[in-house]
């Protein structure tokens, strides 16, 4: 089955930097790649999310990339604030079977 | 119907006794997934329905536990004789073929 790792597990930065999460996948067949943020004692909610024919995607501060043959895929957060700061996780599916990486948690230091 | 529904959202309960939780899902999401999330880590898969069929269950998953979904809308995950190390916080999520996962508020299982 998919096996999706996530890196770093943990990532501080100063306010108004920007922060870069990183997953690889392990199915080649998979082809949507969602990324969920879950603040403590909430349920993930997804951010962004990206297909396998489509190599970048942004939406305001937040963006991903995607290299099918190197099978991996990026979370970047530019400008990062206090708010930001959550966990968050990355996702790999095909079909209806959709796997998450461990998480990072992401804290923004004012 | 403002999303995904779970019930209890906890569950205190002693080590050998059955538990059982609801959801609900979005009306209109024909895709039903039960996940488990323990602290530090991410949505484990268990269980996946299209409408009332089950066509994915983890291996990981022991037969103490067991999913439902009778009428293609809510399901119910029950647990058999509980042990410790199901304690964690059991997550509903619903979607359609092209919408992405709408997750629940979870139900989190304190098993003692």
């Amino acid at each position: 089955g998919e096996n999706v790792e996530q890196h770093p597990s943990t990532l501080s930065v100063q306010e108004g930097d920007s922060a870069v999460i990183k997953c690889t996948y392990s199915d080649s067949a998979s082809n949507y790649f969602p990324w969920y943020k879950q603040e403590l004692g909430k349920r993930p909610q997804l951010i962004i999310d990206i297909r396998s024919n489509v190599g970048e995607k942004k939406d305001q501060r937040i963006a991903v990339t995607l290299n099918k043959t190197a099978k991996h895929f990026s979370l970047h957060i530019t400008e990062t604030q206090p708010e930001d700061s959550a966990v968050y996780f990355c996702a790999a599916s095909k079909l209806w079977s959709m796997r998450f990486g461990a998480g990072t948690r992401l804290t923004v230091k004012p | 119907d403002t999303g995904v529904s779970q019930n209890p959202r906890h569950k205190i309960t002693k080590r050998g006794q059955n538990v059982t939780f609801r959801c609900d899902p979005i009306s209109e999401h024909n895709r039903l997934y039960w996940y488990r999330q323990t602290l530090g880590q991410g949505p484990e898969f268990l269980t996946y329905f299209q409408n009332e069929a089950q066509l994915e269950k983890s291996r990981l998953l022991s037969d103490r536990f067991s999913a439902e979904r009778p009428k293609g809308s809510f399901s119910t995950l029950e647990i058999q004789r509980t042990e410790q190390g199901d304690s964690a916080m059991y997550l509903c999520a619903s979607s359609t073929r092209t919408d992405p996962l709408y997750f629940g508020p979870g139900t989190r299982l304190t098993v003692t």
